[in-house]
């Protein structure tokens, strides 16, 4: 079982609400990414940190932003929610290859958004 | 070139059956291919992941295939089993990248 944590586990929200999705991990692990997962199941890379105040987006343009003032802790905030931000968001984290199994990634349990 | 195709997008197979999912790929720079199970209401676990340099790895009932010619890899599901039925992901990295690009996904339902 991986030490990756994200809360709240359900979050359901009015438009132009600002919110922020919390993840942690306990693995020292340097490499942390947020995915959004369509009700579909594709996983979308949104953003990734390399490392304390190192932040970057992902391969799915999304309006959300990052930070990364801590190793273990990577928040995802979305100022002002929309309906179409309803989605599952994911959490992972990984290590440098030799660490671990060449920089396999740990996922958290997710964050289900709904945005009315 | 950054794709990674995955078929079937869903899957039914008899309890003791072989599940095959299938992924190909473009790019020849992938040079790591996990492949992850997701149980509903749960994150993406890994299951079992292949390096090109052999064609094939087996961890128990979990067996890939891998065919760097064809770039394509593919996952053997033996003697599957009702407590198989999630959504399998295959995914490709690129060494020193660290970022994954994965498949759409497969459901698979084992019939009891």
């Amino acid at each position: 079982e991986a030490d990756i944590y994200q809360t709240p586990r359900y979050l359901v929200i009015g438009t132009g609400k600002k919110i922020t999705l919390e993840c942690s991990q306990t693995m020292g692990h340097d490499k942390m990414y947020w995915y959004q997962q369509d009700p579909g199941m594709e996983l979308h890379l949104i953003h990734y940190s390399y490392g304390v105040n190192s932040t970057e987006k992902g391969d799915l343009s999304s309006e959300s932003t990052v930070s990364r003032i801590r190793t273990e802790h990577f928040p995802l905030t979305l100022e002002s929610a929309r309906p179409s931000h309803t989605s599952q968001y994911l959490c992972a984290s990984s290590a440098a290859p030799g660490y671990s199994s060449y920089n396999e990634q740990f996922f958290g349990p997710g964050t289900r958004l709904t945005v009315l | 070139q950054q794709q990674v195709k995955q078929s079937p997008q869903s899957l039914i197979v008899q309890k003791g059956g072989i599940s095959i999912i299938n992924c190909a790929y473009e790019n020849t720079a992938f040079d790591y291919f996990p492949w992850y199970q997701q149980f509903p209401g749960k994150g993406p676990a890994l299951l079992i992941a292949i390096r090109p340099d052999v064609s094939e790895k087996k961890e128990g009932r979990f067996t890939i295939s891998f065919n760097k010619s064809a770039k394509q890899f593919s996952l053997h599901i033996m003697d599957s089993q009702p407590g198989d039925s999630a959504t399998y992901f295959c995914a490709a990295s690129i060494a020193g990248t660290y970022k994954y690009i994965f498949g759409t996904g497969t459901r698979l339902k084992v019939l009891a």
